[in-house]
This record gives C-alpha cells, sequence and structure tokens, in this order.
C-alpha cells in the first residue's frame, strides 16, 4: 500500500452528470497532485496544491474543478465531461517541504470512463 | 522546455534473463530522475530516484539504474527479472527551479516463462 487511497476505483458517467473523485493521502503530506493518464501518451500533470493553496493548473479545462480542503484531502468535481475525458485519473502526494528533491507518491487511480 | 523519451513502448523478456530500459532525456539545466513502476490495475510506485551523488542508484525489487549526464541518460536495469516484473515501467524528470514532474510514455516489460 502506498498511503494514498482513491475512490472510486471505478466511474461510468454520462456526459450530462456530475460526479467527484476523492483521493486521500496518510502520510502527511503537505503536497497533492491530480494527472491523467490517457493510452500511449505520457502522464498529464492537472493541478497542484501545496499546503491547500493551488499553485499550478496545467490549462485544464474548466469541466474539471479540483478542491483541496485540507492537506490530507483532494477532490476532482467533474461535470458535462466528453468522450475523450476517459481516462485514468492519478492523485499524487509529497512533503512539499523537500524542495526540488520532493518525490511523489501515487495511489491506484480512478478509471473513467465517460459514454 | 524539457522532455523524456522512452525509445522501447514494449520489451518482451525471457525468466532470469538480464533487462535494460532506456530512458533519454532532454534539459538545459541539472535535473532530478525517476523510475516509476505501475503493476496492472493499479497506481504508479517509486522505484529509485537519482538526486545528487552517486550516479548508480540502486532501488527496490532489485533494479538499479544510471545516471549518465554527457548521454543524457537514465537506464534502468536489472541483472535476472521474474515473472513478477511484467509491468509499465515509467520514467521521469523534474529540473532544479521547478515542481513539476515530466513523464515519459512508459515501456512495457512483459517476462515469459
Amino acid at each position: 500500500e502506498t498511503g494514498v487511497t482513491q475512490t472510486p476505483r471505478h466511474l461510468v458517467m454520462g456526459m450530462t452528470n456530475k460526479k467527484s473523485l476523492k483521493c486521500e493521502q496518510h502520510l502527511g503530506h503537505n503536497a497533492m497532485y491530480w494527472y491523467k493518464q490517457s493510452a500511449k501518451k505520457p502522464l498529464e500533470l492537472m493541478f497542484v496544491y501545496n499546503f491547500k493553496e493551488q499553485t499550478e493548473n496545467n490549462s485544464v479545462p474548466s469541466r474539471f474543478s479540483p478542491e483541496c480542503p485540507n492537506s490530507s484531502h483532494l477532490f476532482l468535481h467533474l461535470h458535462t465531461l466528453q468522450p475523450e475525458d476517459s481516462a485514468l485519473y492519478l492523485c499524487a502526494s509529497s512533503p512539499g517541504t523537500e524542495g526540488w528533491t520532493d518525490t511523489q507518491y501515487f495511489g491506484p487511480g480512478t478509471r473513467l470512463t465517460v459514454l | 522546455a524539457q522532455s523524456v523519451t522512452q525509445l522501447d513502448s514494449q520489451v518482451p523478456v525471457f525468466e532470469e534473463a538480464p533487462v535494460e530500459l532506456r530512458c533519454n532525456y532532454s534539459s538545459s539545466v541539472s535535473v532530478y530522475l525517476f523510475w516509476y513502476v505501475q503493476y496492472p490495475n493499479q497506481g504508479l510506485q517509486l522505484l529509485l530516484k537519482y538526486l545528487s551523488g552517486s550516479t548508480l542508484v540502486k532501488g527496490i525489487n532489485g533494479f538499479e539504474a544510471e545516471f549518465n549526464k554527457s548521454q543524457t541518460s537514465f537506464h534502468l536495469r536489472k541483472p535476472s527479472v521474474h515473472i513478477s516484473d511484467t509491468a509499465e515501467y515509467f520514467c521521469a524528470v523534474r529540473r532544479t527551479g521547478a515542481n513539476n514532474l515530466f513523464f515519459g510514455t512508459g515501456t512495457r516489460l512483459t517476462v515469459i516463462p
């Protein structure tokens, strides 16, 4: 176990639905990340939070809305998604205090299918 | 700008044979380098990392990697693979002064009995 959990593990939704992905880390870390993993493409960084503040938004469409209520929890709210948004969404956390040597630890991911 | 290239998308190898998974990066500044492994239906697990010091880095599960600055490479090696090593392997780079990790497209290692 990596200490980073994600729920649900699988999600199927229609284009008009609203759903949320949840990530929780039990490592005492201060930074959390959302990544998108699509087939045949490198992992794409979506959002970064440091000490609950968003520090990175990698030109992500507004149909993805992150929320970080505290350093242990991270959400990704989804609405009016497109079929091309189907992918594995990975959450990661890192200490956030080790500067450029900070190491990220990943959760198991949520497999999202948009119909 | 920087990028990570994993030239081999798939590497089949027989059990107990050695394996090398290649990773090259491009960056004009100093970098930190990582290898992650992803087993089926799981997230990414850190195998090893190079931050500074010795260029030969040892990781979990018997893997090691060597940082070669002149060739801008960070190839992953294991002298004898097991069936359980079948997985996808990702090389990642972070340059000094940046938060982002840049990942390669991954190499699928298949160990054949």
